[in-house]
């Protein structure tokens, strides 16, 4: 399987401040997701990464807060714009190595802290 | 709209008895079913999947699960818990009419086996 590096683990961020996290596969891949999980909470999916093309947002998330870049198979960003404490959550990047139904595969994550 | 119910918030087993961690989903169309673990501060690790075929799936770790249509489950099973296996278990689903490559996660299950 694909390995996933994300970059940070972890961080500690002010209020009002924006922050990138970066994914980058040893591999190229088809699919790029990211996700967000809140303290104690599930996985939810804040959208998809679009190669070369703008990312694709589930409903209530949006490219003005969580803007998306994916210049290539291999490589997707993630930043998280003017922060707030309830953005304090682990984001994770998944990938799916083929193109029909399959598992993703997932990223150790990032996890950060809003103060 | 695709959907993952996991009634059980914690289950606890005692080392070597069998373990069940329930799943039910809700989806149009087939449905593509996985189970995941998470481990203390780490991402998360595929287990299984059922895409089609036998509804008896085997997995990692001596895991398997049962695809059970009418019942719209798929509980994930092991014949002798470890304690090792202690870790929060994720149920997905996705669909070709909802993205098969995007997963919907359920609330998770925490597993406690006790020595």
């Amino acid at each position: 399987s694909a390995v996933i590096s994300q970059k940070p683990s972890r961080d500690i961020c002010q209020r009002g401040t924006s922050l990138t996290i970066q994914c980058q596969v040893d591999s190229q891949v088809t699919m790029m997701f990211w996700y967000r999980q809140q303290p104690g909470q599930s996985l939810t999916l804040i959208a998809t990464a679009n190669q070369g093309s703008e990312a694709t947002y589930e409903s209530g998330f949006v490219i003005d807060k969580f803007p998306i870049s994916r210049p290539n198979l291999t490589f997707s960003t993630l930043t998280v714009s003017n922060m707030s404490p309830e953005d304090s959550s682990i984001y994770l990047c998944s990938v799916a190595e083929l193109a029909g139904p399959g598992e993703l595969f997932f990223g150790e994550g990032s996890r950060l802290t809003v103060l | 709209a695709q959907s993952v119910a996991q009634p059980e918030d914690q289950v606890n087993v005692a080392e070597g008895n069998p373990l069940t961690v329930k799943c039910t989903y809700s989806v149009s169309g087939n449905p593509y079913l996985f189970w995941y673990v998470q481990y203390p501060n780490r991402g998360l690790q595929f287990l299984l999947k059922y895409i089609t075929g036998d509804n008896l799936v085997k997995g990692s770790y001596g895991f398997e699960a049962e695809f059970n249509k009418s019942q719209t489950s798929f509980h994930l099973k092991k014949p002798s818990a470890l304690v090792s296996d202690s870790a929060l278990y994720f149920c997905a689903v996705s669909s070709l009419s909802g993205g098969y490559n995007k997963l919907i996660f359920g609330a998770g299950t925490r597993l406690a086996v006790h020595p």
